[in-house]
């Protein structure tokens, strides 16, 4: 399997514009994170997705951050419009079904996209 | 809710020396407990977790943890540093056993290795 797949991994863009990261999770794995990096505030938790459906979006900085997941192997995290401080690392991460002895909460995560508002 | 707390942002020793890196969490049911290791420029992965049972975990690249339910702790340690074994360390907390649980992160840990 190649794993958590996620583009761009990189994007500068200028304040305004609308970004658009996209991610492939491992095959038949039945939920996915979406978490933010920076060093100010470490990592965070945005939204997840279990059997495509959101089930916390909590962590969701605000409406110009949206999420969604037309299908088990594919994810779109939106931001429009976007401001320097969206600037961070973006990874996507998936885990598989089953119970606890088969890793059922262990993440695999993706390289992650690079993002920096000017 | 769950949280995580990581003393110490920054912890360096010498190659050949103990590392023990520090988790305390906090969860209103039994918890399952991750580290994760982070190298430059890549995501996180798996080093290792508890889940039920012993409360000594083995995980990768030599490294263990002990769950410390009176402690509310899970701490990593490895006995002899290596110089490839600097990296960021994150602990992180699931409630649930299944794939839909909320995993939460601490604040992550650098690690240095001094030659």
């Amino acid at each position: 399997d190649a794993g958590v797949i996620q583009s761009p991994r990189h994007e500068v863009t200028e304040m305004g514009q609308e970004v658009t990261l996209r991610c492939k999770p491992i095959s038949g794995h039945n939920s996915l994170f979406w978490y933010r990096q920076t060093m100010m505030r470490g990592l965070e938790l945005l939204i997840y997705f279990n059997n495509n459906v959101p089930i916390d979006d909590s962590g969701m900085p605000e409406d110009r951050f949206s999420a969604k997941m037309p299908n088990a192997s594919f994810s779109t995290l939106k931001i429009q419009p976007s401001e320097p401080r969206d600037s961070a690392v973006y990874f996507c991460a998936s885990t598989p079904g089953g119970g606890v002895r088969s890793g059922a909460n262990v993440l695999t995560f993706g390289a992650g996209s690079r993002l920096t508002v000017l | 809710a769950q949280s995580v707390t990581q003393l110490g942002s920054h912890v360096s020793v010498s190659e050949g020396a103990l590392v023990l890196l520090r988790c305390n969490y906090s969860s209103s049911v039994p918890p399952y407990l991750f580290w994760y290791v982070q190298y430059p420029n890549q995501g996180l992965q798996l080093l290792l977790k508890y889940t039920t049972g012993a409360t000594l975990v083995k995980g990768i690249n030599g490294f263990e943890a002990e769950f410390k339910k009176s402690e509310t702790s899970f701490h990593l340690t490895k006995p002899s540093a290596h110089m490839s074994d600097a990296a960021e360390y994150f602990c992180a907390v699931s409630d649930l056993p299944s794939s839909a649980s909320k995993i939460i992160f601490g604040s992550g840990t650098r690690l240095s290795i001094r030659p």
